[in-house]
C-alpha cells in the first residue's frame, strides 16, 4: 500500500478484556516497529521485527503484551487482560530494513481506551 | 530516565519569523537524530535527520543543528508558516540498535498570523 495502515483506528474496551491491534506496513519494508504514546508523553518503543522475528522486545511493559508478524508483512499486537494504564495511542512504523539511519514511516495509530 | 528531552512543551511564533525547537539528550551512544512532525489524529511524519558525523543538515525551510559536545540539537524553521503548526518530536537512535528510536515528549508549535 501507499503507507502504513493500522486498525482499528479507535478501540474502547473494558478492563480485563483482551484486544488485538493490527498493522500493515509499507509493502516491501522488512522492519516493523511498535510504539505507544500515553497522554502527555513521548513515543515509547515496545518491540521491533526484522522479517518475522523479533530481536528486541525490550519495550514490552509486561507479559500481558505480545506481538507477532506473519509472512514478513502484517503484525498484530495483543494486550491480554487490559488495564486502565494501557490506554494510549499505539503506533506502528516500518522501514526498508532495520538499521541505523533508516527512516521509519508511521501509521495513524490505534487509540485504545480501557474503561 | 528521559534520555531525550524537549523542555519546551509549547512555542508560539508569528508567521514569517524563525521557529527554533530544542532537544537535549543524555545518552552519548546516540549517533543518529531525527525530527518528526505530528498533526492531531495522525501518525508522526518524518521531517529531517542528522547523523553524528555532521553538525548541520538543511532541507528547504528546515535546518537541524547538532552540538555533540553539548548533547544538544535544534530544529530551525524559517520562514514559519501556519501549516507548520503541529507537535514536533525529537528522536534519537544508537548504532547497533536497529533504529530503535527514543523520543522526546514533543513541543507544540503554533504559528500565528
Amino acid at each position: 500500500g501507499a503507507g502504513v495502515s493500522q486498525s482499528p483506528s479507535n478501540k474502547v474496551t473494558e478492563k480485563g478484556k483482551d484486544v488485538e491491534l493490527r498493522c500493515d506496513p509499507i509493502s516491501g519494508h522488512t522492519a516493523l516497529y511498535w510504539y505507544r504514546q500515553s497522554l502527555g508523553q513521548g513515543l515509547e518503543f515496545l518491540i521491533y521485527f526484522q522479517g518475522n522475528s523479533a530481536p528486541d522486545k525490550s519495550g514490552l511493559p509486561s507479559d500481558r503484551f505480545s506481538a507477532e508478524r506473519t509472512g514478513g508483512s502484517v503484525s498484530t499486537l495483543t494486550i491480554q487482560r487490559t488495564q486502565q494504564e494501557d490506554s494510549a495511542v499505539y503506533l506502528c512504523a516500518s522501514s526498508s530494513i532495520a538499521g541505523a539511519g533508516e527512516t521509519q514511516y508511521f501509521g495513524p495509530g490505534t487509540r485504545l481506551l480501557v474503561l | 530516565d528521559q534520555q531525550v528531552k524537549q523542555n519546551s512543551p509549547s512555542l508560539s511564533v508569528q508567521e514569517g519569523r524563525i521557529s527554533i525547537l530544542n532537544c537535549d539528550y543524555t545518552n552519548s551512544m546516540f549517533d543518529y537524530f531525527l525530527w518528526y512532525k505530528k498533526y492531531p489524529a495522525e501518525g508522526p511524519t518524518f521531517l529531517i535527520s542528522i547523523s553524528s558525523i555532521k553538525d548541520k543538515n538543511e532541507d528547504g525551510r528546515f535546518t537541524v543543528f547538532l552540538n555533540k559536545s553539548a548533547k544538544h540539537l535544534s530544529l530551525h524553521i524559517v520562514p514559519s508558516q501556519p501549516g507548520d503548526s503541529a507537535v514536533y518530536f525529537c528522536a534519537a537512535s544508537a548504532f547497533g540498535t536497529a533504529s530503535k528510536l527514543t523520543f522526546g515528549t514533543g513541543t507544540r508549535l503554533q504559528v500565528t498570523l
